[in-house]
């Protein structure tokens, strides 16, 4: 079945750049999604990337995916203290439905 | 513009009854997606429904089940309900189906359910 994978901490200094790291396994997904999930808040997408592409660039955000090796990652440029949070790496199979599957959450720590 | 409602915000029941949630999308919203999360199980997608069709499903028992109504508002129930559905119950809105490919998501804050 499914299964996607990432590390469960990231701690990075205010300023820096961070960038959380995503594996997946099932080689038909078409859809790979960047969640977000701040204490006490709901969900809210960042961003995604249809698999025929390499890259996203949305603002600070960039995605990078290498279908190859099934790795998916995002970068934050210039990461502040607003961006700690949970964030969510996802995949939803080819055919037009979307029935996601999702990571466990990389919980990224901004310490000033 | 209203966003996403989620009723009740936390609901406490005991094993073996069965409990309804609710969700109101924003105004004009057709579609309505169900996500549970756990520490156990992480993040998991329910249901789907659009215009009052169950559009995709993920992989939960037939404990689990939804409907949509004529508004676009959603229930979810679960019946016979087992420690392991203490959770947080998300749901999301957005004008067409097919995911945030498709159409921005706009999540509510999610219904916490705990089971005795």
């Amino acid at each position: 079945g499914e299964d996607v994978e990432q590390s469960l901490f990231l701690s990075v200094r205010e300023g820096d750049s961070s960038v959380i790291n995503c594996t997946y396994t099932d080689s038909s997904s078409t859809y790979l999604y960047w969640y977000k999930q701040e204490p006490g808040a709901g969900l809210q997408l960042l961003t995604y990337i249809f698999s025929n592409m390499d890259m996203k660039q949305d603002q600070r955000l960039t995605v990078l995916l290498n279908k190859k090796d099934k790795h998916l990652s995002l970068r934050i440029a210039d990461t502040q203290t607003g961006d700690s949070a949970i964030y969510f790496c996802a995949e939803s199979p080819s055919g037009g439905s979307y029935i996601p599957t999702f990571g466990r959450g990389t919980s990224l720590i901004v310490h000033p | 513009k209203a966003g996403v409602t989620q009723t009740p915000r936390y609901l406490i029941k005991t094993r073996g009854q069965q409990v309804t949630l609710s969700c109101s999308p924003i105004s004009g919203h057709r579609s309505v997606s169900w996500y549970q999360q756990t520490p156990g199980q992480g993040l998991q997608f329910l249901f789907e429904y659009f215009s009052e069709t169950q559009r995709n499903k993920g992989n939960f028992p037939g404990r689990f089940s939804g409907r949509q109504f004529s508004n676009s508002r959603s229930e979810m129930n679960v019946s016979t309900l087992e420690l392991g559905d203490s959770a947080l119950y998300l749901c999301a809105s957005s004008l067409t189906s097919g995911g945030p490919s498709a159409d921005t998501q706009y999540f509510g804050p999610g219904t916490r359910l705990t089971v005795l």
